[in-house]
């Protein structure tokens, strides 16, 4: 299977900003997505961006792909306790029919 | 509200026995999809049915079966092979008509052995 990866905590003080990285291995993905998951609780898409995309802006959010290196990024900024959750990236690739995730980022939100 | 309810919420399998997971969609999607979820791991796929009466088996089908029977229904059958059912199971779906739309999730099952 395609192999997304992405480092299993954050922790980041009230206010600052948050950024969590992911890679992936296929260069056929078509759209990336950012879920977010609180405790006992199914996932909640955030954001997505498409492959031809560099940036995304979405309030707090901004989503940044560089496709050469295959890297994504979530930035959150002035990051709240209520962030803290699980965040996973995502890709779909050309038939769209198949996700595959990463094994989810830990965010912790420092008072 | 349009949405994806998995029930029940915790569930408990004695040794040896069959338990079934219920997901029911009101999304008018085509394609559903069974999630397992261990702790500090993604997800992994199970099965999936892009079309009623048809499915496929995910990364780790072994000890798993599915029907789709309906639009509006994927359940999952943990069945006595599968020896390590103890997870959290998620279940999704998303349209196929090639469009943009992410998978929607439910709120997932919590399964345990007594």
């Amino acid at each position: 299977g395609e192999d997304v990866e992405q480092s299993l905590f954050l922790s980041v003080r009230e206010g600052d900003s948050s950024v969590i990285n992911c890679t992936y291995t296929d260069s056929s993905s078509t759209y990336l997505y950012w879920y977010k998951q609180e405790p006992g609780a199914g996932l909640q898409l955030l954001t997505y961006i498409f492959s031809n995309m560099d940036m995304k802006q979405d309030q707090r959010l901004t989503v940044l792909l560089n496709k050469k290196d295959k890297h994504l990024s979530l930035r959150i900024a002035d990051t709240q306790t209520g962030d803290s959750a699980i965040y996973f990236c995502a890709e779909s690739l050309y038939n769209f029919n198949k996700f595959y995730f990463g094994s989810g980022t830990k965010l912790n939100v420092k008072p | 509200d349009g949405g994806i309810t998995q029930s029940p919420k915790y569930l408990f399998r004695k040794e040896g026995q069959n338990v079934t997971l219920s997901c029911e969609q009101n999304l008018n999607h085509d394609a559903m999809y069974w999630y397992r979820q261990d702790p500090g791991q993604g997800l992994r796929l199970i099965y999936y049915s892009q079309i009623v009466n048809d499915f496929q088996k995910g990364d780790i089908a072994e000890g798993y079966s599915v029907s789709r029977e309906k639009k509006e229904s994927f359940p999952l059958t943990v069945t006595s092979a599968q020896k390590n059912p103890t997870a959290f199971y998620l279940c999704a779906s998303m349209p196929t008509d090639h469009s943009n739309q992410p998978q929607h999730f439910g709120d997932g099952t919590r399964l345990s052995i007594l």
